[in-house]
C-alpha cells in the first residue's frame, strides 16, 4: 500500500512569512496527526483529526498555526506568521481508527523540514 | 501525565557489538509501548511494540520487554550492523488514547 505522502519536503522562509504543508494519509485511515519535531527532540503532537473533526488540538499554537481536513482525507497545516522557533520537521501520520486497541499503529510520512530565517 | 525518558546519545558501537538503549516511562493505567526508528532522510518507522505487561516485542533482531514493575521498555540487539545506524525513539500511548508521547531519541552509529 502507498504510504503517507507529504509535501514539500523542504521549505525555507523568512520570519513573518507564511507556509503551508500538505499531507495525504494512507487510504482508509480515519485518523490523521500532525507532529512537530524540533532538532534534538522527540516529535510532539500538534493536532489530531478523526475523519474531518478535530480530536485534540491542545498543543497547537492557535495564534499562528491552523490545520484543516475538510473532506476527511488529506490535510493542510499552515503557519502564519512564522517565527524562528518554528524551524522543525513537520510530520504527518495516520492510523486506521481511534480506539482502545494497542495494535492501532501510526504510520508516518517522511516529513516536511521547515527552516525559518 | 504521560512521559518517556530515554537514554541520551549519541551511541557509537562497532559492528557485531551488543546494543542496549534504555527507556523508562511514566503513565497512568496500562499504556502501550513502542520503539520507532528514523533512518537518515526518512520518516519514522515502527520497529516493535508491546501492548501489555511482560509482552516482548521483536523485529529485525531487536527486542524489548514491557516491564511494568520497573516501568521500562529497554531496546536490545545482540549484534548490530552498520545498517542499524539511525535514531531510535521510545514512545508510549496512554490507555484509551491514540496520541503517542515520544522520548528525545537516541542516535546510534555503528562503525565497521
Amino acid at each position: 500500500e502507498a504510504g503517507v505522502a507529504q509535501s514539500p519536503r523542504y521549505k525555507i522562509i523568512e520570519k513573518r512569512q507564511s507556509v503551508a504543508f500538505w499531507c495525504n494519509p494512507i487510504s482508509g485511515h480515519a485518523t490523521l496527526y500532525w507532529y512537530q519535531q524540533i532538532l534534538g527532540q522527540g516529535p510532539k503532537l500538534l493536532i489530531q483529526f478523526q475523519n474531518n473533526g478535530v480530536v485534540d488540538d491542545s498543543q497547537l499554537p492557535k495564534d499562528r498555526f491552523s490545520a484543516e481536513r475538510l473532506k476527511g482525507v488529506d490535510s493542510t497545516l499552515k503557519i502564519q506568521p512564522a517565527k524562528l522557533e518554528d524551524s522543525a520537521v513537520y510530520l504527518c501520520a495516520s492510523s486506521l481508527r481511534q480506539g482502545l486497541s494497542g495494535a492501532n499503529v501510526l504510520t508516518f510520512g517522511a516529513g516536511s523540514r521547515l527552516t525559518v530565517l | 501525565g504521560n512521559s518517556v525518558t530515554q537514554m541520551e546519545g549519541p551511541v557509537t558501537l562497532s559492528e557485531e557489538a551488543f546494543l542496549t538503549i534504555n527507556c523508562t516511562y511514566t503513565a497512568t493505567g496500562y499504556p502501550s509501548l513502542f520503539w520507532y526508528v528514523q533512518y537518515p532522510g526518512e520518516g519514522l518507522q515502527l520497529l516493535l511494540k508491546a501492548t501489555k505487561a511482560d509482552d516482548k516485542g521483536s523485529n529485525k533482531g531487536f527486542e524489548a520487554t514491557y516491564r511494568k514493575e520497573t516501568t521500562s521498555f529497554h531496546l536490545e540487539k545482540g549484534s548490530v550492523q552498520v545498517s542499524d545506524s539511525a535514531v531510535y525513539f521510545c514512545a508510549l500511548r496512554g490507555t484509551g488514547a491514540n496520541n503517542l508521547f515520544f522520548g528525545t531519541g537516541t542516535r546510534l552509529t555503528v562503525i565497521p
